[in-house]
């Protein structure tokens, strides 16, 4: 059974660093895409970057560029989002997902249960 | 950045049928756009309907049916179901990079 495992609630304040995980299991983690989404309390979902597990290849949407960066370990099956300084306005719920190349470009498949993190003085 | 337009809300009654569209603002969606569906309820984590287009994963239900009409994607469901009531999100792919619409809220009623 594929599973994407993402840690806990956090709750920071402003100026901090944060690191967040999503372990994949019950595939062949190289083998795929895992997207980093966004979504603000009582908003939509925005895209945010995709690493390709193999090649640690990262591609960042514009609008988190510089703001986020993403990593993975692959001995450990496992993604990261981190900030080295979070704001007010980076309190969201964020999910990971998995994307596998089913047609002709990787598409999403599976998602993480998310990870709330909370950004308050 | 392509800008993606979805209804912010509709409302179908129980065993009605229901189109979400999913509009791109650098023109006419096509099949080289790999238009996704989701559905999100409250409190979860989205989950996959559609890929390409018109792919249903195996999970999906057979009455959530996907196409591209009128230079959009669109979201079809048939027989709608009191628990297909969520907010439904569109994906697109355009020039390598991904962007999501803004989410429609469909209430069953």
């Amino acid at each position: 059974e594929v599973q994407l495992v993402q840690s806990g609630a956090e709750v920071k304040k402003p100026g901090e660093s944060l690191k967040i995980s999503c372990q994949g299991s019950g595939y062949s983690f190289s083998d795929y895409w895992i997207a980093w989404v966004r979504q603000m309390p009582g908003k939509g979902l925005e895209w945010m970057g995709i690493i390709y597990l193999r090649d640690s290849d990262i591609r960042y949407s514009p609008s988190f560029r510089g703001r986020v960066t993403i990593s993975a370990d692959k001995s450990i099956s496992t993604a990261y989002l981190q900030w080295s300084s979070l704001k007010a306005s980076d309190t969201a719920i964020y999910y990971c997902a998995r994307l596998v190349d089913i047609v002709a470009t990787p598409e999403i498949d599976y998602w993480g249960q998310g990870t709330q993190v909370t950004v308050s003085p | 950045q392509t800008v993606v337009t979805q209804e912010p809300s509709l409302t179908v009654s129980p065993g009605g049928t229901v189109t979400l569209t999913c509009a791109a603002s650098t023109g006419a969606v096509t099949r080289a756009y790999y238009p996704n569906w989701f559905q999100q309820k409250p409190g979860q984590p989205p989950r996959a309907l559609i890929y390409s287009a018109t792919n249903r994963h195996s999970w999906t239900p057979e009455r959530f049916s996907a196409s591209l009409l009128g230079g959009k994607a669109a979201l079809t469901v048939s027989f709608v179901q009191p628990e297909d009531e969520a907010d439904y999100y569109c994906l697109l792919y355009y020039n390598g990079a991904r962007v999501f619409g803004g989410g429609t809220k469909l209430t069953v009623l």
